[in-house]
């Protein structure tokens, strides 16, 4: 049973670029998060997907930010016009569920490096 | 979902037992008590969690007060390898896990 697949592992991006960032959820599992975490700082939440369904991004950036989970496919981060700020480390979580009592599993991220 | 207060950092001997604190004074009732680690700067795993009764598995075991206003997590027998970030979560509703700045624990030879 392969664990939360995240891709690239590491991504290199020009300013003004965009970057796509890819996550295929553990099998079963229709609930991702995803995290961005800044260099020597915590996880900052970003959004909340279940599949077709946004239910919460209150921690996406307003602009250049986008998430996405359809029905067939993994989960996509999108950020537009990169900017040298955007350089972190992106990690996505899967669950079965949004109930209590179920506990989430991190891929391995995506590091973004914007020159 | 409930504030949490965790030690910046704590060192362990190897070979004895890793015992890490978590405040969580606003925990509401139906609001569970998360763990996770982060080693270097891997994707965070999964430890334990609990609602209010102690929990034990594999890894860890997880002490809950009887007021549920703070917890401890135990590692039996620490190894190098436990060296990691520890974060310790509340959270109930649209399960959302607010990350705080959790305890850096160092498990010394």
């Amino acid at each position: 049973n392969a664990g939360v697949m995240q891709n690239p592992r590491h991504l290199v991006r020009r300013r003004g670029q965009e970057a796509r960032l890819r996550c295929s959820p553990m099998k079963g599992h229709s609930h991702v998060y995803w995290y961005r975490q800044l260099p020597e700082e915590g996880l900052k939440f970003m959004v909340y997907l279940q599949k077709e369904n946004i239910i919460d991004e209150s921690g996406m950036p307003k602009e250049r930010f986008s998430a996405e989970f359809p029905k067939e496919g993994p989960s996509i981060l999108r950020i537009q016009q990169v900017v040298r700020g955007d350089s972190a480390a992106y990690f996505c979580a899967s669950t079965t569920n949004n109930g209590q009592g179920f506990e989430a599993f991190f891929g391995q991220g995506t590091r973004l490096t914007v020159v | 979902d409930a504030k949490t207060t965790q030690p910046t950092s704590m060192d362990c001997a190897e070979g004895r037992a890793a015992n890490l604190p978590c405040n969580h004074s606003t925990i509401s009732g139906n609001e569970y008590v998360y763990w996770y680690r982060q080693i270097h700067s891997q994707g965070p795993q999964y430890i334990i969690h609990g609602l209010k009764n102690n929990e034990t598995n594999e890894m860890a075991s997880l002490i809950i007060t009887e007021d549920r206003k703070s917890s401890t997590l135990i590692l039996p027998h620490a190894t190098l390898r436990d060296t990691a970030v520890y974060y310790c979560i509340g959270t109930s509703g649209t399960y959302k896990y607010i990350f705080g700045t959790g305890t850096r624990l160092k498990v010394l030879a």
